[in-house]
């Protein structure tokens, strides 16, 4: 495979589920982010990871849990989400984070639905 | 406040009928502009990067331009191939990446 891969593609689930978003990466990127998407809004950026680090929360509710345990993989942990969390959250990947004139390349995203 | 606006918001073309779209952006020290393209249901995929005033970039019937205060895609006879959201983002001296809104294109056989 090559890019970026995010499953699950679908997610529903209620406000007092657990569930987790993946990311993979095979470009040999360093950086890796999450973003959240909503319609008619910009792409907002949640967390940035760079060499496995976090460097970035944008002040992400609690109940938003990312982990990043390689620069390859990156995770979204999920826990009593509000139905104002629905959104296409997308995962993104760059050389380094510092390198911010570098593009970065993102997935295809999860189209997450709170009932 | 590093912004990026672009307009606008929304542009139906006939097959053929070359247009437009704008980015403009103010940022403190910019690192890169950025153009990608979203179709429904996809992540953005990436087209251009610009650096610098006066740059251009070309890709099929794409070509992007900038100046110190705003960038173009400039789309040459368009396909319905063509139609999708394109969203133009900054990279800024604090090491982020600050996206407009997009442009949804829609390009009518």
């Amino acid at each position: 495979e090559t890019g970026v891969t995010q499953t699950p593609r679908h997610l529903v689930m209620g406000m007092t589920n657990k569930k987790s978003l993946k990311c993979e990466q095979h470009l040999g990127h360093n950086a890796m982010y999450w973003y959240k998407q909503s319609a008619k809004k910009p792409l907002e950026l949640m967390f940035v990871y760079n060499f496995k680090e976090q460097t970035e929360n944008n002040s992400v509710p609690s109940r938003f849990s990312p982990e990043c345990p390689n620069s390859s993989h990156l995770f979204l942990h999920l826990h009593t989400l509000q139905p104002e969390d629905s959104a296409l959250y997308l995962c993104a990947s760059s050389q380094d984070r510092d390198r911010v004139s570098q593009p970065q390349h993102f997935g295809d995203g999860t189209r997450l639905s709170i009932l | 406040e590093d912004q990026v606006t672009q307009s606008p918001e929304a542009l139906r073309l006939q097959e053929g009928e070359s247009s437009s779209l704008n980015c403009s952006y103010t940022v403190s020290g910019l690192r890169g502009l950025f153009w990608y393209r979203q179709d429904p249901g996809k992540g953005p995929e990436f087209l251009f990067t610009l650096y610098s005033a006066g740059e251009e970039k070309e890709k099929e019937r794409l070509k992007a331009t900038l100046t110190k205060k705003e960038s173009f895609l400039h789309i040459t006879a368009p396909k319905p191939e063509d139609s999708a959201t394109y969203l133009c983002a900054v990279g800024s001296g604090f090491q982020k990446l600050v996206f407009g809104t997009g442009t949804r294109l829609l390009v009518s056989p």
